[in-house]
């Protein structure tokens, strides 16, 4: 199974910020891994997938991008709307495999 | 509008069955694969299950192979899973999810989800 290594776990940062959170495959992949929001009580919420494309409604301070095995969801400027749980998924190969998730608070 | 809602979630004993429903509406179902996708307590997203739109070509994931079931009622809009031989570890949240792709090319990602149906396995 293709595992994805998210990092941090936790990430606390000031409103406008900009922050990084990464996942990082165990083999090489297609450009086929998606973002996901989630706040408790909620459905999950598509942000990005094709790696780079923005989900339609997203807001453009979020974007997606890749360095080899390497991807990378980053938030331009952290609003307190964004604290929540967020998660990669790789779908280049079954079974699909989800990050173990970061999550984002507001110092 | 798109939505996407879990039914069937329940306390079962170790060895015991259920079954989950999702009920589809504000879209074409039969067009779309579904998902189920589970989050234990405190831990991540786990992907449990795919069908394709026309319910023909089913995958699971290794932890509920030869457990549990995928289907769908194209003329209900109803995705459903059952649960068989439940063990502790089942105990989770389970969401139903919507693949974005139209029959019959599917994406393989989820654009929508429910608000998931809670399964706890205790004796």
């Amino acid at each position: 199974d293709i595992q994805m290594t998210q990092s941090p776990s936790t990430l606390s940062a000031s409103v406008g910020d900009r922050v990084t959170i990464t996942c990082r495959a165990n083999q090489k992949i297609s450009s086929w891994v998606a973002w996901y929001q989630h706040k408790p009580g909620k459905a999950p919420k598509l942000l990005i997938y094709d790696v780079y494309t923005l989900e339609s409604g997203v807001p453009s301070r979020f974007s997606g991008s890749e360095t080899g095995t390497e991807f990378a969801l980053t938030i331009s400027s952290l609003q307190p709307d964004d604290i929540a749980t967020y998660y990669c998924q790789q779908y280049d190969t079954y079974p699909w495999t989800f990050g173990q998730g970061t999550k984002v608070e507001v110092k | 509008e798109v939505q996407l809602v879990e039914s069937g979630g329940d306390l079962s004993q170790p060895g015991g069955s259920l079954r989950l429903s999702c009920a589809a509406s504000g879209f074409t179902f039969s067009n779309h694969a579904m998902s189920w996708v589970r989050q234990a307590p405190g831990k991540g997203l786990e992907w449990v299950s795919s069908i394709s739109g026309s319910g023909g070509s089913v995958h699971y994931a290794d932890s509920v192979k030869g457990r549990f079931t995928i289907s769908r009622d194209n003329s209900n809009n109803t995705l459903y899973l059952k649960m068989s031989s439940l063990r502790a570890e089942d105990t989770a949240l389970y969401f139903c999810a919507r693949d974005p792709g139209a029959a019959p090319q599917p994406r393989y990602f989820f654009d929508y989800w429910g608000l998931g149906a809670p399964v706890t396995v205790s004796s």
